[in-house]
């Protein structure tokens, strides 16, 4: 099946550093990204849609000037987290959507294993 | 609007017995999908199910059974014979049709699931 990867697995940083978070779509092409965040014991909610090649559609309340995300080619995006603080702490988990129209392929996503933040 | 209503926030059970955790959606859209995702504590979402709004019947696999009932917008999730390896938290989803451009994925609260030994 697809598969999703995220690096890095886990990261820990100082506040006011920025951290960048990869997502790569290993064995296919990915039209759109997805980044979500999940607070401990919570849900996951949508940050943003990423689309490849655009800017990325932000969700109500969150700050694209604070979360970068770049799309620079159908296997990959990014999440940039700038200036992070405590309250940034999270786990943030992306899905990569097929590329549909080749035969035989069904439109699905697929999430990678998330990337836990923790910034002191 | 989507929302996901998974009421149960936390379910124990003793192994061998059967749960169902229980899912209510609500969305304006004629057609849609359905899914069901187990989180173990590694925190990686595991993939269970996906199902179309226009497919009713309800599914079997293995141990896991789902019940899709359009009239009362549920999706419920049924283990049978539970064991230790099912503790997780459940999440059900929802996502819009096929044909709109946004296809990310509405999830609801979650039910975190003990199965005692």
């Amino acid at each position: 099946g697809a598969v999703v990867s995220q690096h890095p697995s886990r990261v820990i940083c100082k506040s006011g550093t920025s951290v960048k978070i990869e997502c790569r779509s290993l064995d296919f092409q990915a039209t759109t990204m997805f980044w979500y965040r999940q607070f401990p014991k919570q849900s996951l909610m949508l940050m943003a849609t990423s689309n490849e090649g655009s800017k990325a559609t932000y969700e109500q309340g969150v700050e694209k000037d604070k979360f970068l995300i770049n799309h620079a080619s159908l296997t990959l995006s990014t999440l940039t987290v700038t200036s992070a603080h405590p309250e940034d702490s999270s786990f943030y988990i992306c899905s990569a959507r097929q590329y549909p129209g080749l035969a035989g392929i069904t439109d699905t996503q697929y999430f990678g294993p998330g990337t836990r933040l923790t910034v002191l | 609007a989507q929302k996901v209503t998974q009421a149960q926030t936390e379910i124990s059970v003793v192994e061998k017995e059967d749960v169902t955790l229980d899912c209510v959606y609500e969305t304006r859209d004629t057609t849609y999908y359905l899914f069901w995702y187990k989180q173990p504590p590694s925190g990686e979402l595991v993939f269970l199910i996906r199902r179309n709004s226009f497919d009713e019947q309800n599914e079997i696999s293995g141990r896991y059974s789902w019940n899709f009932q359009k009239s009362t917008s549920s999706f419920n999730f049924t283990i049978t014979a539970s064991q230790v390896v099912d503790s997780a938290v459940y999440f059900c989803a929802l996502s819009p049709p096929v044909d709109t451009g946004r296809r990310a994925l509405t999830f609801g609260s979650g039910t975190r699931l003990q199965v005692q030994p």
